[in-house]
């Protein structure tokens, strides 16, 4: 199983500035198709997880584009050009290069 | 617009089953895989397993082999989750979450159900 492993697992910062989430695979997530399998997903409070970010780079429809993704192979992030309130939750990546799919631990961002 | 939509909270008797629906709109069922993940109170996302109902089939996390079936009825774009044998620690949120076949990406969630199992 591929285990994916987030740091920091906690986050304050404060308004308008940036923040930055790692997320590590124990397994490559390059498919021969030569797409890689990684995904954010940000969980508000009470709600389900919210697709930010698929194949590594791509915003979902409607994510504003301060969220940007990079990384390839195993190493990938996460990164927020400006904090704003509305950003708050747990912030998770995921593979769904094999089965079962597996997620990070999660990070949980807060506002100073 | 895509929506997947979860049946209501429930509350269970240790050693007891619950089946949990997750109903498709606004897309074509039988295009989707249609997976389910459960998030124990205050931990992270945990799969279960995944669906396909253009075939029927099925595979599961090794955890719940035994205990959990997925099925779905394409004639009313649902899919199930049934978990057996419940115990205190199944007590969490379950969400079905689709991937388009064909596609790589989970981009749509279920509401989440709360199943909460208690003596």
């Amino acid at each position: 199983d591929i285990v994916m492993t987030q740091t920091p697992l906690s986050l304050s910062v404060t308004p308008g500035q940036p923040a930055s989430i790692s997320c590590k695979s124990s397994q490559s997530l390059l498919h021969s198709d030569g797409k890689t399998y990684l995904y954010w997903y940000l969980q508000k409070a009470g709600q389900p997880p919210q697709l930010l970010i698929y194949e590594v780079s791509n915003r979902f429809s409607g994510v504003p584009d301060r969220f940007s993704g990079s990384g390839s192979g195993t190493d990938f992030t996460l990164k927020i050009s400006r904090v704003e309130a509305e950003d708050v939750g747990v912030y998770y990546c995921m593979q769904s290069i094999q089965l079962p799919l597996s997620f990070g631990q999660g990070t949980k961002l807060e506002i100073k | 617009q895509v929506q997947l939509v979860q049946s209501g909270a429930e509350v269970k008797k240790p050693g007891s089953s619950v089946k949990v629906s997750c109903k498709a709109s606004g897309g074509t069922f039988n295009s989707y895989a249609i997976s389910w993940v459960r998030q124990a109170p205050g931990q992270g996302l945990e799969w279960m397993g995944v669906i396909i109902p253009m075939f029927g089939t099925a595979n599961y996390a090794q955890k719940f082999q035994g205990r959990v079936t997925i099925t779905a009825d394409e004639s009313t774009s649902t899919a199930y989750m049934e978990l057996s044998s419940l115990r205190s620690d199944d007590t969490a949120v379950y969400y079905c979450a689709r991937r388009i076949m064909g596609g790589t990406t989970y981009d749509y969630w279920g509401q989440g159900t709360l199943v909460t199992v208690s003596s």
